[in-house]
């Protein structure tokens, strides 16, 4: 079966750049979340969806980050303008639901190098 | 306060020791909570779920304590496989998202 796919695996542009990286979730699955991973700080939730709608975005750093997931299948993290800070690892999340039980399953992640 | 504390370690053991690892998390509304384990530059992967009652799985043993809001791991007998970073994982009522640790980091040398 097919895990949640992310694309691009790596990517690394100049500050001042659009980036927009992409997650199609596991088939099935209702929720999608995007998380952050860097040294400092660890694994951050940004946002998370549900049944396509946004239900916290708390986590977005700011107004340069934005998430959308038009449809049940895809969904998109966009950074623009970028800046060095936003290097890290993007990761895609999915599961069934938001119930309690029912644990997340990550992608392999994206790596963002912003130079 | 995070809202997940764990030991970044690392622990460095022998192959065939017994490890633990301690998690304590801040929110009493959190229910559900599991472990996770990350291999270097992979995705988190969930190792098991953590009852109320302690489950045991192989060679892991989760327990929970919700009066004292800590979450431990076991691992016996440890595997030079067993070397990654193992991540406490929560979840609450209201934020329905999982709330990650920072990992513990284990070697486990030959």
């Amino acid at each position: 079966d097919a895990g949640v796919i992310q694309s691009p695996r790596h990517e690394v542009t100049e500050m001042g750049q659009e980036v927009t990286l992409r997650c199609k979730p596991i088939s099935g699955h209702n929720s999608l979340f995007w998380y952050r991973q860097t040294m400092m700080r660890g694994l951050e939730l940004l946002i998370y969806f549900n049944n396509n709608v946004p239900i916290d975005d708390s986590g977005m750093p700011e107004d340069r980050f934005s998430a959308k997931m038009p449809n049940a299948s895809f969904s998109t993290l966009k950074i623009q303008p970028s800046e060095p800070r936003d290097s890290a690892v993007y990761f895609c999340a999915s599961s069934f639901s938001l119930s309690s039980g029912n644990t997340i399953y990550f992608g392999e992640g994206s790596w963002l190098t912003v130079v | 306060r995070k809202e997940v504390e764990q030991d970044p370690g690392p622990f460095n053991v022998p192959e065939g020791a017994t490890v633990a690892f301690n998690c304590t998390y801040s929110n009493s509304a959190s229910q559900s909570f599991f472990w996770y384990r990350q291999d270097c530059r992979k995705e988190p992967k969930l190792l098991m779920s953590v009852y109320s009652s302690g489950n045991e799985d192989g060679r892991f043993t989760a327990q929970l304590n919700r009066a004292s809001q800590y979450i431990s791991l076991l691992i016996r007998d440890s595997k030079l496989s067993d070397s990654a970073t193992y991540l406490c994982v929560v979840r609450d009522t209201g934020r329905r998202a999982l709330t990650f640790g920072s990992g513990t980091r284990l070697q486990v040398q030959p």
